[in-house]
């Protein structure tokens, strides 16, 4: 079956400019998550979606950058006014029917750069 | 808080021999998970394996297995007879109650290359 799915691979922007990424779960998994990788900082965890409660968005870096997660399925990532600092590959997982502890299963990234 | 250290950024090994992959982790619950993740040059997470603080039994996973000590807080990961095709950064991930058992908390990796 297919696995997680994000677009665009690879995204090039303007400082300044907004840039939106999408994901593509599992079908079924009920659980989302985006993490963001950058050089020295590792992988850090930004939101989490679990079914049709309100999403965990401790991780978020700053206001601007949100995320949604439309009829259950697809989640969108859009990061508003990008900055060089934003530049990094954003993951995003997707887990089973319940996300406690459940493996997550990760996509192929989206490298974003920021010029 | 939760926190995981891979205190070896970079290793290299020659193909065929042994390798360990530290992990150290922090948290103050009872009740937690440890995983392993790999991403190799392809840049996909893959998961490797999930532990929970209740189960101190030593899994082996083919050539991997992995050693879960509560009392030193380490979960280490060995590779055997190191092969090429290993090549990649590993993982080492934490979740507790801290994020309602969910999310991860990643170390910073440890690159592992494996030279014919």
């Amino acid at each position: 079956g297919a696995g997680v799915s994000q677009s665009p691979s690879n995204k090039v922007t303007e400082k300044g400019k907004d840039v939106e990424l999408r994901c593509d779960p599992i079908s079924g998994h009920t659980a989302l998550y985006w993490y963001r990788q950058s050089l020295g900082q590792g992988l850090e965890f930004l939101i989490y979606f679990q079914g049709n409660s309100a999403p965990d968005k401790s991780g978020l870096p700053s206001d601007r950058f949100s995320a949604e997660r439309t009829g259950g399925s697809v989640s969108t990532l859009t990061i508003q006014r990008t900055q060089q600092e934003d530049s990094a590959v954003y993951l995003c997982a997707s887990s089973g029917t319940s996300g406690r502890n459940n493996e997550q299963f990760f996509g192929p990234g989206t490298r974003l750069t920021v010029l | 808080a939760q926190k995981v250290t891979q205190a070896q950024t970079e290793i290299s090994v020659v193909e065929k021999e042994d390798v360990t992959l530290d992990c150290v982790y922090e948290t103050r619950d009872t009740t937690y998970y440890l995983f392993w993740y790999k991403q190799p040059p392809s840049g996909e997470l893959v998961f490797l394996i999930r532990r929970n603080s209740f189960d101190e039994q030593n899994e082996i996973s083919g050539r991997y297995s992995w050693n879960f000590q509560k009392s030193t807080s380490s979960f280490n990961f060995t590779i055997t007879a190191s092969q090429v095709v290993d090549s990649a950064v590993y993982f080492c991930a934490l979740s507790d109650s801290n994020s309602g058992y969910s999310t991860l908390t990643f170390g910073k990796g440890t690159m592992l290359l494996v030279s014919p």
